[in-house]
């Protein structure tokens, strides 16, 4: 099975700042990668599709990037409304494999 | 509005089976595979398996199979997660979520405690 692996596990950032998180497939995926914004004691929600396409009502400091293997979630200036855990997703076939997540805190 | 409603919060001792239900509402059932995905407190996110319930075709990841069944009865719209044996190392949050490509829909969890 296709192995998702996320970097870096945490990090802290200030308010402004531009926050990257990488994501890395063991297999090609093509784009078939989603990245989820989970606040704490919430649910997951869909923040992108096929590694770039923002879901309705997403803010546009989200973005993301890549295919194949390589993939990067970028925040373009940190809100506070931002802290979450965030986690990549495969989901081109089952098993749907979700990274181990990446813990964002304001500094 | 495009919903999935998830069963309430369980207490179970150990041993015990369960079965956690997830209806969906505001589209049409069975043409949405529905996944499952298991939440350990303080932990990531792991996807159990997922349900396509127009014909009830089943998927599990390899850690999940024969722990746990996954169903479907398209006639109310409604997917089963059941865990048998339980153990308390099954105190998780289970959501289930609709497979539109990605998981665009979530139920709000639910909260399965196995203490003696």
């Amino acid at each position: 099975d296709i192995q998702m692996t996320q970097s870096p596990s945490s990090l802290s950032a200030s308010v402004g700042d531009r926050v990257t998180i990488t994501c890395r497939a063991s297999q090609g995926i093509s784009s078939y990668l989603a990245w989820y914004q989970q606040k704490p004691g919430k649910v997951p929600k869909l923040l992108i599709s096929a590694a770039s396409t923002l879901p309705s009502g997403v803010p546009s400091r989200f973005s993301g990037s890549g295919s194949g293997t390589d993939f990067t979630l970028t925040i373009s200036s940190l809100q506070p409304e931002d802290v979450a855990t965030y986690y990549c997703q495969k989901y081109n076939s089952a098993p749907h494999t979700f990274g181990q997540g990446t813990k964002l805190e304001i500094k | 509005e495009v919903q999935l409603v998830q069963s309430g919060a369980e207490v179970k001792k150990p041993g015990e089976s369960l079965k956690i239900s997830c209806k969906g509402t505001g589209y049409s059932f069975t043409t949405y595979w529905i996944a499952w995905v298991r939440q350990m407190p303080g932990k990531g996110l792991e996807w159990m398996g997922v349900i396509y319930p127009g014909d009830s075709d089943t998927r599990y990841t390899p850690s999940f199979e024969g722990q746990v069944t996954i169903s479907a009865d398209k006639s109310i719209s409604t997917a089963y997660l059941q865990l048998s044996s339980l153990k308390a190392s099954d105190t998780a949050m289970y959501y289930c979520a609709r497979r539109a490509g990605a998981f665009d829909i979530w139920g709000q969890g639910t909260m399965v405690t196995v203490s003696s």
